[in-house]
C-alpha cells in the first residue's frame, strides 16, 4: 500500500500569511501513461464531506480561489495558501488515486494564530 | 448538478447487518466508477471499496473484505454497500464518492453506529 505522510500534523497562521502543508507517498504517485501526478488535495470543515480543492497535483478544482495551489511530483507534493483567510480554517487531506487502495493523508489541521 | 445521496445507516449491534444505498443524479452514473469512503469519529478517512462501470471489477480495503460487498444498478442509478459481521470499528460516516480519475463528487455521508 502507498502510505501518504502529511505534515504538519497542525499549523497555526496569522491571517494574511502564507500556510503549506507536505505530503509524502512512501512511492511515487507518477503515471507514466499520462505524464501526470495521480494525487488531490482535499479540505474538510466540521460535519462536511471534503471538498476538492487541487486534483492531478497541481489542477485547481473550478471555483477554488486562487490563493490556492498544489505542486509537486512523485513523492514530494506541497498545498500553498498564499494569504490565509478566516474561511479557510479546516483539515487538509492529500489523497492518491495512483494504486488501490486509495490512500489518504492523516490531515493536516489549520488554526488561526 | 452532481447529487449523491446516502441512506441505509443507524444503529447496529455488533454481528450484525447493514444495507447502505447512494442514489445518484445529475449525471450520467453508468460512466463513473464509484467508491465507498468512510470516516470514524473525529478521525482521517479511509478509502473502503470501489466498483467499475458495470459492476464486473470491485475491490475492497483489507479490513473489510470478505465482510463487505459492493453493488451497483445502473438502471436505477443507485450504489450499494452490503455490511455484514459488523464490528465496532466500522463505527464511521460512510460517503457514497464518483470518480472520474480522482475523486471529484462526494456524498454528504451516513452514520453507521455498531454498539450494544
Amino acid at each position: 500500500d502507498i502510505v501518504m505522510t502529511q505534515s504538519p500534523d497542525s499549523l497555526a497562521v496569522s491571517l494574511g500569511e502564507r500556510a503549506t502543508i507536505n505530503c509524502k507517498p512512501s512511492q511515487s504517485v507518477f503515471y507514466n501513461s499520462d505524464n501526470k501526478n495521480r494525487l488531490t488535495w482535499y479540505q474538510q470543515k466540521p460535519g462536511q464531506p471534503p471538498k476538492v480543492l487541487i486534483h492531478w497535483a497541481s489542477t485547481r478544482e473550478s471555483g477554488v480561489p486562487d490563493r490556492f495551489s498544489g505542486s509537486g511530483s512523485g513523492t514530494d507534493f506541497t498545498l500553498t495558501i498564499s494569504s490565509l483567510q478566516a474561511e479557510d480554517v479546516a483539515v487538509y487531506y492529500c489523497h492518491q488515486y495512483h494504486t488501490s487502495p486509495y490512500t489518504f493523508g492523516q490531515g493536516t489541521k489549520l488554526e488561526i494564530k | 448538478e452532481v447529487q449523491l445521496v446516502e441512506s441505509g445507516g443507524g444503529l447496529v449491534q455488533p454481528g450484525g447487518s447493514l444495507r447502505l444505498s447512494c442514489v445518484a443524479s445529475g449525471f450520467t452514473f453508468s460512466n463513473y466508477w464509484m467508491h465507498w469512503v468512510r470516516q470514524a469519529p473525529g478521525k482521517g478517512l479511509v478509502w473502503v471499496s470501489h466498483i467499475n462501470w458495470d459492476g464486473s471489477s470491485t475491490s475492497y480495503a483489507d479490513s473489510v473484505k470478505g465482510r463487505f460487498t459492493i453493488s451497483r444498478d445502473n438502471a436505477k442509478n443507485t450504489l450499494f454497500l452490503q455490511m455484514n459481521s459488523l464490528r465496532a470499528e466500522d463505527t464511521a460516516v460512510y460517503y457514497c464518492v464518483r470518480s472520474s480519475h480522482y475523486f471529484d463528487s462526494w456524498g454528504q455521508g451516513n452514520l453507521v453506529t455498531v454498539s450494544s
